[in-house]
């Protein structure tokens, strides 16, 4: 089915610990974000591309990489987990708004529990 | 910096009953969308509006923008258990890609 995958769905890191979410989209869309969502303050963008070799820093970019090598990928790194960085995490894609209806579609997320 | 506030943050309402969600933004705004998420789940579009004085209908919601006063609503008509959610707002500016949240309004629903 086409859409947005994320890996892993579920993920417990210690303290330090770095580790790789995968996000991929099968749908040839140019930008590609992602988020983090906390109870009680919405989604805040991470980190966003919008193209392959294209990324830039969200709102929240701290102690998290980002690389855009193809169109399909963008993998989120933590580098060193901390448990201010437990969340559910969201990919999300989108083509250009050229057309007067193009929208976002997200994935199913990943939740992330840092100890 | 682009803020997106909504009202109110938790709603408890009776089924049949009507009821408004509201979303005010800071700045200009290119496209105002509305997402519903269950527990748990991921972000269901239910809108995209684009320009004043829009308005869209999809069985029990409706959406509406106002860009002068920048404000969009979404109102529940005759609420059913079904709807029970959270709903959220979002908004872009300037570069498509960067979405910009307002903090969800959670909506419960009662026999």
């Amino acid at each position: 089915n086409a859409g947005v995958t994320q890996t892993p769905k579920f993920q417990v890191l210690k303290t330090g610990q770095s580790m790789t979410l995968q996000c991929a989209q099968d749908m040839n869309h140019e930008y590609m974000s992602w988020y983090r969502q906390d109870p009680g303050m919405g989604l805040r963008l991470i980190h966003y591309s919008v193209g392959a070799g294209i990324t830039d820093q969200g709102e929240v970019p701290n102690g998290y990489n980002v690389s855009r090598s193809t169109t399909e990928d963008f993998p989120l790194r933590l580098l060193s987990a901390a448990p201010s960085q437990t969340s559910v995490y969201f990919c999300a894609s989108s083509p250009p708004h050229r057309g007067l209806e193009d929208g976002y579609t997200f994935g199913s997320g990943t939740r992330l529990t840092v100890v | 910096e682009l803020k997106v506030e909504q009202n109110p943050l938790f709603l408890s309402m009776q089924e049949g009953k009507n009821y408004t969600i509201y979303c005010n933004y800071s700045t200009t705004s290119d496209r105002l969308y509305w997402y519903r998420q269950d527990p748990g789940k991921s972000l269901e579009s239910l809108f995209v509006l684009l320009s004043n004085g829009a308005v869209k209908q999809e069985g029990r919601l409706m959406a509406s923008l106002d860009t002068k006063a920048r404000l969009s609503t979404l109102h529940i008509t005759a609420a059913v258990h079904d709807l029970s959610a959270t709903y959220f707002c979002a908004v872009t500016t300037g570069t498509a890609s960067k979405l910009t949240f307002g903090t969800g309004t959670r909506l419960q629903v009662t026999l």
